[in-house]
């Protein structure tokens, strides 16, 4: 139990373009979504924290016209990188954290953005 | 910083060794949690001890908490190539707050 499918797993985009990525929790609700974001050889970095219905909730740092979040269900949490440059390119990874076992977190496994 | 450190950075041994990683947080926590990551993937959920215990135990990981010196240990005993990933820590606050991860440990098992 317990699944968190993300994806794509990989997307090569153009500078300007915007990306969609999808996570989703399969077998449970998620009452909470959870984006980070990675760097090479790097920690996990959290961009944003995303409840079923209610608006994002971004750290400080991160652009919310940049990196939109939508939570629209209790299964699914979108990140759309928007205007994509070179500098967003990134390891993105979702979690979600069900209404049981709440101190766990349950990650998708990413997706590598490159912008060319 | 919110992150904590993890030591070593990177840490290499031979299969059947025991692999021992730290990691010291600056705030108080709720619980303490460790993950690992295969290359290129998501993280998987190992383990989790409460601030209120010292010690636990999963299989071949034995997770030890030292609230006072704010760091935690994780030991992999008789490791395999397989145990080779990445593992970080992440400090919980409470159930519903997002976790704050560690810079992590990258293990390397040769056999």
């Amino acid at each position: 139990g317990a699944v968190v499918s993300q994806h794509p797993s990989r997307v090569i985009c153009k500078s300007g373009t915007s990306v969609k990525i999808e996570c989703r929790s399969l077998d449970f609700q998620a009452t909470t979504m959870f984006w980070y974001r990675q760097f090479p050889k790097k920690s996990l970095m959290l961009m944003a924290t995303s409840n079923e219905g209610s608006k994002a909730t971004y750290e400080q740092g991160v652009e919310k016209d940049k990196f939109l979040i939508n939570h629209a269900s209790l299964t699914l949490s979108t990140l759309t990188v928007t205007s994509a440059h070179p500098e967003d390119s990134s390891f993105y990874i979702c979690s979600a954290r069900g209404r049981t076992e709440r101190e766990k977190l349950f990650f998708g496994s990413g997706t590598q953005l490159s912008v060319l | 910083s919110q992150q904590g450190e993890e030591d070593p950075q990177a840490l290499s041994i031979q299969e059947g060794e025991n692999a021992t990683m730290n990691c010291s947080y600056k705030t108080s926590i709720n619980n303490l949690q460790w993950y690992r990551q295969n290359s290129g993937r998501g993280l998987v959920h190992l383990i989790l001890i409460r601030s209120n215990e010292r010690e636990k135990h999963s299989g071949r990981l034995r997770v030890t908490l030292d609230t006072s010196k704010k760091s935690s240990s994780l030991l992999i005993t008789a490791s395999r190539a397989a145990d080779t990933a990445s593992y970080f820590c992440a400090r919980g606050d409470q159930a519903g707050t997002a976790l704050i991860f560690g810079k992590g440990t990258t293990l390397s098992v040769s056999s």
